[in-house]
Formats: C-alpha cells, structure tokens, sequence
C-alpha cells in the first residue's frame, strides 16, 4: 500500500488562509470517508485535527476544515496563526482494511 | 481522561526483538482499538496495527511477518513485539487509541525512540 501523496512544504502569512492536498486512489480516499488530519509539533505527538474527512473534535479550533473531492482530500486552515506552524499529516483507511498515512506536509508561517 | 504510556528498552540489537508495552490509565482497554503507529527519524508515521477486544488484530502488511500486537486487560495494557530487527526500524514508537479501527487516533501516547544498533 503505497502512502498518500501530499506537498513537502507550504506557507502563508499571519491572517492567510492555506490548504493542503492529500492525493491517494480509490482505493483509500477515494473509496472510503475515513480520512483524516494530524497535526504534529517538533518532538510530540501527533494530534487529531479531523476525522471522517472533515470532522473536528472537541477543542479542536473551528478555523481548521477539511473536504474531500474524489481521490483528494483537503485540509484548510484559514485565520493562519503561528502557533499552526508544524508538520501535517492525512490518513486514510483501506481496502486492504489497514490504515496508509500521508508524506507530511511542512507548514511555514511567515 | 485518557492516558497512554509508552515503556521499554530504547536500545534493540540487530536480529533481536524489539518489546514495547503501553499502559493506558483512564480509561478500559476492554473497548475500543488500540494502535500502534511509528515514526523514523524525519520521516513520516508508518501505521503499524491494532488490537480489538483482545482477540481480534490488524496489521500492515509489510511488517505482518514480524508483528505481535497483545493486550492484557487485568493490567489495562497492551504490546508490541517486533522480530528481526534491522536499523530500518529505529524510530520513535507510538501507541494510540482509535475509537473504530478506521485509522483516527484520538488519544495518543508521548512516543519512546527505539534504536536498533549493535
């Protein structure tokens, strides 16, 4: 099973909004609404952001969303802060029944 | 409020296997999925498997021949074994609960780096 594709890197400025793409195939994204969006600090643990797509659990902050359109799915964040800056991951469930994570994507805030 | 934690040896040789045990306070393991999920150095999480009423294990297939998932629920516990292992398993090792085996860990442990080296 191979991993979601998503961006190295991207970046945007206090107040921006930036969105973050997670590419895999029918398979996973594109065949089940089971994805979702960690976030993760340098040296903790990964955090749930989003699940079933788009999702949020309690506590998390209403400025993240997420979609899904065919074998892509989308986190945005919107309200940019700089405390969002870390490394995001997406997830998705399988057919082969196993879950397949992203490559990480490295969020910079200017 | 659910808390997980991560203990075992952080030094693992070649061929060796590796041991890790997650002690979960806070809560039953007698519900639920309970995951474990690793990260190499600068790389991305690798989901390793889960565990489900103690009987009932997943695992990726690319590491299904070496991998263990055990749970003890008079000790609210589970484990990893991980068998012949090579430096390509050095990374820090997470253990998690995902409320319905569809891959959204939602309570996480603090992670143990594991180093494989002779």
């Amino acid at each position: 099973q191979s991993a979601l594709t998503q961006p190295a890197s991207v970046s945007g400025s206090p107040g921006q909004s930036i969105t973050i793409s997670c590419t895999g195939t029918s398979s996973d994204v594109g065949g089940y609404n089971y994805v979702s969006w960690y976030q993760q600090h340098p040296g903790k643990a990964p955090k749930l952001m989003i699940y079933d797509v788009s999702n949020r659990p309690s506590g998390v902050s209403n400025r993240f969303s997420a979609s899904k359109s065919g074998n892509t799915a989308s986190l945005t964040i919107s309200g940019l802060q700089a405390e969002d800056e870390g490394d995001y991951y997406c997830s998705s469930y399988t057919s082969s029944s196993i879950v397949v994570f992203g490559g990480g994507t490295k969020l910079t805030v200017l | 409020q659910v808390q997980l934690q991560e203990s075992g040896p952080g030094l693992v040789k070649p061929s060796e296997t590796l041991s890790l045990t997650c002690t979960v306070s806070g809560g039953s393991i007698s519900s639920y999925y309970w995951s474990w999920i690793r990260q190499p150095p600068g790389k991305r999480l690798e989901w390793i498997g889960y565990i489900y009423y103690s009987v009932s294990t997943t695992y990726n297939p690319s590491l299904k021949s070496r991998v263990t998932i055990s749970m003890d629920t008079s000790k609210n516990q589970f484990s990893l074994k991980l068998s012949s292992v090579t430096a390509a398993d050095t990374a820090v090792y997470y253990c998690a609960r995902d409320l319905r085996g569809y891959g959204a860990p939602d309570y996480w442990g603090q992670g143990t780096l594991v180093t494989v080296s002779s």
